[in-house]
């Protein structure tokens, strides 16, 4: 056990669709990674906030938000969805904001119907 | 565009079995070489690797970069059932924030 935790775990929805993922880092992790892992594409970096600031960007689509709140958990939110968006939404946590161990959730799997 | 790329894609062998998986990397400002292994559910931490030449060792897995020619290697050695798992090498860029970017990942199966 990583010490992030990740809800929920399986969500089933309906294209066109609205979610939104919630993830806590570990206890005095600053920094929260969102990736998405799916068969073709593997693990694809997401977005990372560092103390409620957004630090880099991936390749998320515009129709994909998140935000880190000021109690640190973070949420992803994914939007208009498409049966594409099927994957493991993984969170990541981290003490720092550079180049550092992340450790990881248990994921949230999405399924798109 | 920045890529990592892991060989082989899948690998069967048998306990005892000593195994070499691949990571070789194109990254602008490289900063760091990470590897997870994840086996169904979230990947977990093995080695964190930034400079040339320093094995890694934690039991009977160990992991070396060498910077010159882009490239990291993870040995695990007396391999077990209990390694079977997808092996994830990741890249750490500078100046792109905590971005990992992954390689594909080596399927390890160890057959009894």
């Amino acid at each position: 056990d990583s010490g992030v935790t990740q809800t929920p775990k399986h969500l089933i929805t309906a294209t066109g669709q609205r979610v939104t993922l919630r993830c806590s880092p570990r206890s005095g992790d600053l920094s929260v990674y969102w990736y998405q892992q799916s068969l073709d594409q593997g693990l694809q970096f997401l977005i990372h906030y560092y103390n409620g600031e957004e630090r880099a960007k991936g390749n998320i689509l515009e129709r994909f938000s998140a935000q880190q709140f000021p109690d640190l958990h973070s949420e992803l939110n994914l939007s208009s969805l498409e049966l594409g968006d099927s994957a493991l939404y993984f969170c990541a946590s981290s003490p720092g904001q550079s180049q550092e161990t992340q450790y990881f959730g248990p994921g949230t799997r999405l399924l798109v119907l | 565009e920045d890529k990592v790329v892991q060989s082989p894609l899948s690998l069967v062998v048998h306990e005892g079995d000593t195994v070499t998986l691949n990571c070789s990397y194109e990254v602008t400002n490289f900063r760091s070489l990470l590897w997870y292994k994840q086996e169904k559910k979230a990947p977990t931490f093995l080695f964190m690797l930034t400079s040339s030449g320093i094995e890694k060792k934690s039991g009977r897995l160990s992991s070396i970069l060498d910077k010159k020619e882009l490239f990291s290697i993870l040995n695990i050695t007396a391999t077990q059932t209990g390694d079977s798992a997808v092996y994830l090498c990741a890249v750490g860029p500078y100046n792109q924030g905590g971005k990992l970017i992954f390689g594909q990942g080596t399927e390890l199966s160890v057959k009894p």
